[in-house]
């Protein structure tokens, strides 16, 4: 596996559901993000992780709680979701955080019925 | 308030046809421009990263500008495998943190 890699590429929930979203990174960064895209929105941050911190929470609900074992490996847990959750969840890493490219993933399509 | 603004949002084009797509920028220290081809159902690939005014970057049919307020990303002879969703980001001033603030993109059709 190269790059960044991300299971499963498609998942639909049920509001009462807990589901998890995984990313990987084969790219030898700190730090890794997960964003939200939505239809006719521009990509949202939603969490920063550097050397396995949390360094930024974008006010995201609760209902999303992420986890980051190491820097390889970054995870996106899912409970009691909305419908208007359902979107592109992408996870991207970068050498850094300050200036630097970051690198995404394909991307999770979640749908929340 | 940083923003970014790509414009326009849609671009149809013939094969061969040279165009430019824009995106203007306001935030308060620029750390770094990126520019991202995005294809349906995918994650956002990376093309290029420009960090002062005045520095351009070229793969292949792609050309990137940088200004103090604007960049460009500028076409040559189009093919229809260049057909995607272009996204520009900024990455603002260390104040507004490690964020990418992306534009909502141009969506390039370019037929044969």
């Amino acid at each position: 596996e190269t790059g960044v890699t991300q299971t499963p590429r498609h998942l639909v929930m049920g509001m009462t559901n807990k589901k998890s979203l995984k990313c990987e990174q084969h790219l030898g960064h700190n730090a890794m993000y997960w964003y939200k895209q939505s239809a006719k929105k521009p990509l949202e941050l939603m969490f920063v992780y550097n050397f396995k911190e949390q360094t930024e929470n974008n006010s995201v609900p609760s209902r999303f709680s992420p986890e980051c074992p190491n820097s390889s490996h970054l995870f996106l847990h899912l409970h009691t979701l909305q419908p208007e959750d359902s979107a592109l969840y992408l996870c991207a890493s970068s050498p850094g955080l300050a200036g630097v490219t970051q690198y995404f993933g394909p991307g999770t399509r979640l749908t929340v019925l | 308030e940083d923003q970014v603004t790509q414009s326009p949002e849609a671009l149809r084009l013939q094969e061969g046809e040279s165009s430019s797509l824009n995106c203007s920028y306001t935030v308060s220290g620029l750390r770094g421009l990126f520019w991202y081809r995005q294809d349906p159902g995918k994650g956002p690939e990376f093309l290029f990263t420009l960090y002062s005014a005045g520095e351009e970057k070229e793969k292949e049919r792609l050309k990137a500008t940088l200004t103090k307020k604007e960049s460009f990303l500028h076409i040559t002879a189009p093919k229809p495998e260049d057909s995607a969703t272009y996204l520009c980001a900024v990455q603002a001033g260390a104040q507004a943190g490690t964020a990418l603030i992306f534009g909502k993109g141009t969506t390039l059709s370019v037929s044969s």
